[in-house]
């Protein structure tokens, strides 16, 4: 089946600076979506992104699908980012999630 | 739009009971609901596939005469864990798609704790 692997595994952030996340899948798929878990447990969807680029405020994310990768990027991080970020990739009936990056903003 | 809850948000339950967790999409009409368990620390792992008026196909390793799905409505998923042990606590989440689209969307979760 589809793997999914998500780097860094630990992210530490003075608040301002940027970073960039990364997720690598195994196989080629139609959907990938770019989650945020807020300390509370609640999924925020970011981005669904199974290929092109999207911004949203300071959050992008760009999927280069021939390649099998995805990157979220982060400018000017916020105390509020702080949580877990995990991609899941897969097909209509199955998401595969990664083991996530847990990203900690500190002011 | 796209809002889906649960219910409860906390459950505390003695040893050998059996717990009941509402999924619910709040202004959509759900097609598809998942239901997965996350530890703490760890990701995600999808546990059923919902689909109204069926049965719940399941993923391998979940047991599915423990984990009781029913897909009663488009707006309403139900999951029952049965005979209830501490190593069934964990944190429940559902999902549901709308109109056969490929986003899921998330509930809050359902933190069960069993003594």
């Amino acid at each position: 089946g589809i793997q999914v692997e998500q780097s860094p595994p630990d992210l530490i952030l003075q608040e301002g600076a940027n970073s960039t996340l990364r997720c690598n899948f195994s196989d080629s798929v139609n959907n990938l979506q770019w989650f945020h878990q807020n300390p509370w447990g609640q999924l925020i969807n970011l981005f669904y992104i199974p290929s092109g680029t999207k911004q949203n405020g300071r959050l992008s994310a760009t999927t280069v699908a021939t390649e099998r990768y995805s990157l979220l990027y982060i400018s000017s991080s916020q105390t509020t980012d702080s949580g877990v970020y995990f991609c899941a990739s897969g097909g209509y009936n199955k998401l595969i999630f990664g083991a996530g990056t847990r990203l900690a903003v500190h002011p | 739009g796209a809002v889906v809850s649960q219910h409860p948000s906390w459950v505390i339950c003695k040893s050998g009971t059996s717990v009941k967790i509402e999924c619910r999409s709040l202004d959509f009409q759900a097609t598809t609901m998942f239901w997965y368990r996350q530890f703490p620390k760890q990701s995600l792992m999808l546990m059923a596939t919902s689909n109204e008026g069926s049965k719940a196909t399941y993923e391998q390793g979940v047991e599915k005469d423990k984990f009781l799905i029913n897909h009663a409505s488009l707006t309403l998923s139900t999951l029952t864990v049965t005979s209830a042990h501490p190593e069934d606590s964990s944190f429940y989440i559902c999902s549901a798609i709308r109109d056969n689209q490929e986003t899921q969307y998330f509930g809050p979760g359902t933190r069960l704790l069993v003594l």
